[in-house]
Order: C-alpha cells, then structure tokens, then sequence
C-alpha cells in the first residue's frame, strides 16, 4: 500500500540534543512538507520541498533543518537552537504540477524534549 | 500567519443530528480544502472545493464555498460517533508558487451516542 511513514511514533530526548525525525514515502510525490502542531492548535508549515534537492523554509523554521537528498525521503532535525520543540510533527506529500491535489499525512511523530 | 479560521472551536452534538463548521479566509485562493484528524493520527484528507465552485458533495458531506465572502461550511448530516474529531480547512493561495497549504486551527466535533 502507498503512503507516507513517519518514525518513531514517540520520541524523548534531553533538551541540548539534536533529534532527527524520519518521513518516508512510496507515493512518487515530487513535494513534501513539514508540519508543526500544538495541543488545540492547527498546523504550521516549517519547511517544504517541491522536489529533490531542494528545499524553503516555511513559517516557523529556525530551529530546524531538513535534507532532500532522495524524493522517498525527507528528514527533519530538530536542533537545540529550537526553544520549545515539544510537539506533534505531521510529515506530507502532495503530486506536484497541480494546485488542486491535497496533502497525504503520516501518522506524526510526538516529540517530548526535558 | 493562519489564513483560515474556523468557527465554532468545538461542536457537541447527538447521534445522528447534522454537523456544520464554518471557516473564513483573507486572501485569494485556487482552493479550499477540509480535513479529518482523529485524536493522536495524522490528517485525512477529506474534500477539496476550488475557487469557481460553489458547492460539492461527498457521501455525508457537503461543502459550500463563497468567494465573496472569504468563506466555507462544511455539513456533515445524519452524524455518528465515527465522526467524532478535529475538522481543519486549509487554502491553497493564489500567488503562492510553492503550492503551500496554510491551516485553520479546527474545529473539535463531539458525537455522543
């Protein structure tokens, strides 16, 4: 089956420390994107790429970085400069060369930094 | 910045009874999109209305789209406890280039048996 893998589900890290979240997809999806979410809140965009080896930033991307090195494949780091990495990251592709195709999701990955 | 809002935050309803969120933009769109997410899981991707629609049906879901107003319902009918989740609109803006969605922050339904 076709689809978008995020892992791990959860993930704990000490705060100081570098993490790296891993989204993988077997849609053949030229873009992908990163997502942000807060308890009750909606998503915020933290960075995209339209296709490989290359990527932009979104609306809340300091603190991250992010690699596109394969199409499959979009890894997010959550570097220690990021002040309250706490969250719900959502991984999702989409078909490039149309606006009116939607986004595919993983199924996120929880992250707690103490 | 979130371009779409929507409106009510939460929604308590019965079984069966008939679901309706709004959601408001600001700027111009090529189109809207309405999503699913259950508690702790990804997203869902559940109807896309573009800009010269005005209404669309899928199932138990309706979607109306008022460019003048910078606005859209989504209607669930006859609810079920399955239907209980967080409801997103997300716009797909004119100008972008980059094709980024831009999320509201959802609607929190309730279905009580």
């Amino acid at each position: 089956d076709g689809g978008i893998t995020q892992s791990p589900k959860y993930l704990f890290r000490k705060e100081g420390q570098n993490v790296t979240l891993s989204c993988e997809q077997n849609l053949n999806h030229d873009a992908m994107y990163w997502y942000r979410q807060d308890p009750g809140q909606g998503l915020r965009l933290i960075y995209y790429s339209q296709i490989v080896n290359d990527f932009q930033k979104g609306d809340i991307a300091e603190g991250y970085s992010v690699s596109r090195e394969k199409k499959e494949s979009f890894p997010l780091t959550v570097t220690s400069a990021q002040k309250n990495p706490t969250a719900f990251y959502l991984c999702a592709s989409r078909s490039q060369g149309s606006y009116n195709s939607p986004l595919h999701f993983g199924n996120g990955t929880r992250l707690t930094v103490t | 910045s979130q371009q779409g809002e929507e409106d009510p935050q939460a929604l308590s309803i019965q079984e069966g009874e008939n679901a309706t969120m709004n959601c408001s933009y600001k700027t111009s769109i090529n189109n809207l999109q309405w999503y699913r997410q259950n508690s702790g899981r990804g997203l869902v991707h559940l109807i896309l209305i573009r800009s010269n629609e005005r209404e669309k049906h899928s199932g138990r879901l309706r979607v109306t789209l008022d460019t003048s107003k910078k606005s859209s319902s989504l209607l669930i009918t006859a609810s079920r406890a399955a239907d209980t989740a967080s409801y997103f609109c997300a716009t797909d803006r004119v100008g972008q280039g980059a094709q980024k969605l831009v999320f509201g922050q959802g609607t929190r339904l309730t279905i009580n048996p």
